[in-house]
């Protein structure tokens, strides 16, 4: 079966630090990978995906995440923390069409 | 365009109430899917449907929950009777077939509140 972890339930930065939010995964296929942003008192919704073809892949407002097979990993990045990237962020793997499975989640604090 | 559309926003109930929540998906998406989100467990798939036919219902918790998709623009999860273990917030998402499946588009959520 597949899973997902999410290392670091809160993450906390400064506005305008580097923001790097910790993903790793297990599957016994080449899996499809995903990052859903949720805002207080919203659903999820996508901020970027990986399927096939290149590993850096870009999402909306400014962040990023590298697939990296050698390591399980598909960590999420932004140069520069803005205020308004507070908000609680799930990384989640495809198990089969329609079907994914999410990790707890880690919630960005910006500090001004 | 419409997102996806959830009502009600909001439910307190009492113990042993049966609770309804609504859904409905984005027109011309052919998933529907239900989650269940606590404190405790994290975000849980309860239930999904392709083309309003149940595919996998092995995360829905147990008899009392059930959820049906009538037509492609409306599906009900229903709890009966509740309990206060149920209090969750209750997301209803949909998505379209083919590559873009996995991109699911969430509601806003029902906070789900048994006293």
């Amino acid at each position: 079966a597949q899973s997902v972890t999410q290392l670091g339930s809160h993450v906390s930065v400064s506005e305008g630090a580097l923001v790097l939010l910790r993903c790793n995964y297990s599957s016994s296929v080449p899996p499809y990978l995903f990052w859903y942003v949720q805002y207080p008192n919203q659903g999820l919704q996508l901020l970027l995906k990986y399927t096939t073809g290149a590993t850096l892949v870009k999402g909306i407002n400014g962040f990023e995440a590298e697939f990296k097979k050698s390591e399980t990993s598909f960590h999420l990045t932004k140069p520069s923390a803005h205020m308004s990237d507070a908000a609680e962020y799930f990384c989640a793997v495809s198990e089969t069409a329609g079907k994914l499975i999410f990790g707890q989640g880690t919630t960005l604090q910006v500090k001004p | 365009d419409a997102g996806v559309i959830q009502s009600p926003r909001h439910e307190v109930t009492e113990m042993g109430q049966e609770v309804t929540l609504r859904c409905k998906p984005i027109s011309g998406h052919d998933y529907l899917f239900w989650y269940r989100q606590t404190m405790m467990r994290g975000l849980e798939l309860l239930i999904y449907f392709n083309n309003n036919v149940p595919i996998d219902d092995s995360g829905m918790p147990e008899d009392r929950f059930s959820a049906k998709m009538p037509n492609a623009s409306f599906s009900t999860l229903k709890i009966q009777p509740s309990e206060p273990r149920d209090s969750a917030v209750y997301f209803c998402a949909s998505s379209q077939q083919g590559a873009r499946v996995n991109e699911q588009f969430f509601g806003p959520g029902t906070r789900l509140t048994v006293l």
